[in-house]
């Protein structure tokens, strides 16, 4: 059964960073895509990075390129997000999920999630 | 960026029923591009549709998804109570994929 398991999310003041952290099982980690979404409060799914199977190629949203950074350890069946310069616009929960094979937009598996509050 | 409306914003109807759930895109968004989420608050969302109207591994038929170009929908012909979430479109014809921001189905 495919499992992702994020975690590190909580409250960091404005400017500050976070490492959010996905743990994958019960699939191939190393062959798939994998991407982080969010959803701020009340309002809907928004797309933040893509990162392909082997780590050398990441997207971003330009709302957070420059701040976030994509990366995956293959040996770990970890997915990581790491976070600076935080706003209060950052203030969502974020997902991970496993890009589809048909393709790799499509997160056909999705964690629960984790909360990152970004205030003073 | 291509914006996508999803309506009604909240649908209210009681198990056994149909609902239909609209997408619509603000620019052509093609004939297979297109998914549709389930999320209940607190768990994972799950992907249902993929291609406008191929279903992901184990879901129901009872969910069916067509449309192309701008105007999307969503079908579940008899609803169960655990159908009972909100529903996410997404297309991934263009870049940044972008999600419709949900139509909540609730119990009449």
């Amino acid at each position: 059964e495919v499992q992702l398991v994020e975690s590190g999310g909580g409250l960091v003041q404005p400017g500050g960073s976070l490492r959010l952290s996905c743990a994958a099982s019960g699939f191939t980690f190393s062959s798939d895509w994998m991407l982080w979404v969010r959803q701020a409060p009340g309002k809907g799914l928004v797309w933040v990075s893509r990162i392909n199977s082997d780590g050398s190629s990441t997207t971003y949203a330009d709302s957070v390129k420059g701040r976030i950074t994509v990366s995956r350890d293959n040996t770990k069946n970890t997915l990581y997000l790491q976070m600076d310069t935080l706003r209060a616009e950052d203030t969502a929960m974020y997902y991970c999920g496993r890009g589809f094979s048909g393709n790799s937009f499509v997160l056909d598996h999705w964690g629960q999630g984790t909360l990152v509050t970004v205030s003073s | 960026e291509i914006v996508l409306t999803q309506s009604p914003g909240t649908l209210s109807l009681s198990p056994g029923e149909r609902a239909t759930l609209s997408c619509r895109a603000s620019q052509n968004v093609g004939s297979s591009h297109l998914a549709w989420y389930q999320h209940n608050p607190g768990q994972a969302p799950r992907l249902l549709i993929y291609g406008v109207s191929s279903r992901a591994t184990g879901i129901p038929d009872r969910f069916s998804g067509g449309g192309s170009e701008t105007d999307f929908t969503l079908t579940i012909s008899r609803l169960e109570p655990e159908d009972f979430a909100v529903y996410y479109c997404q297309q991934y014809a263009f870049s940044p994929i972008t999600f419709g921001q949900g139509t909540r189905l609730e119990t009449k």
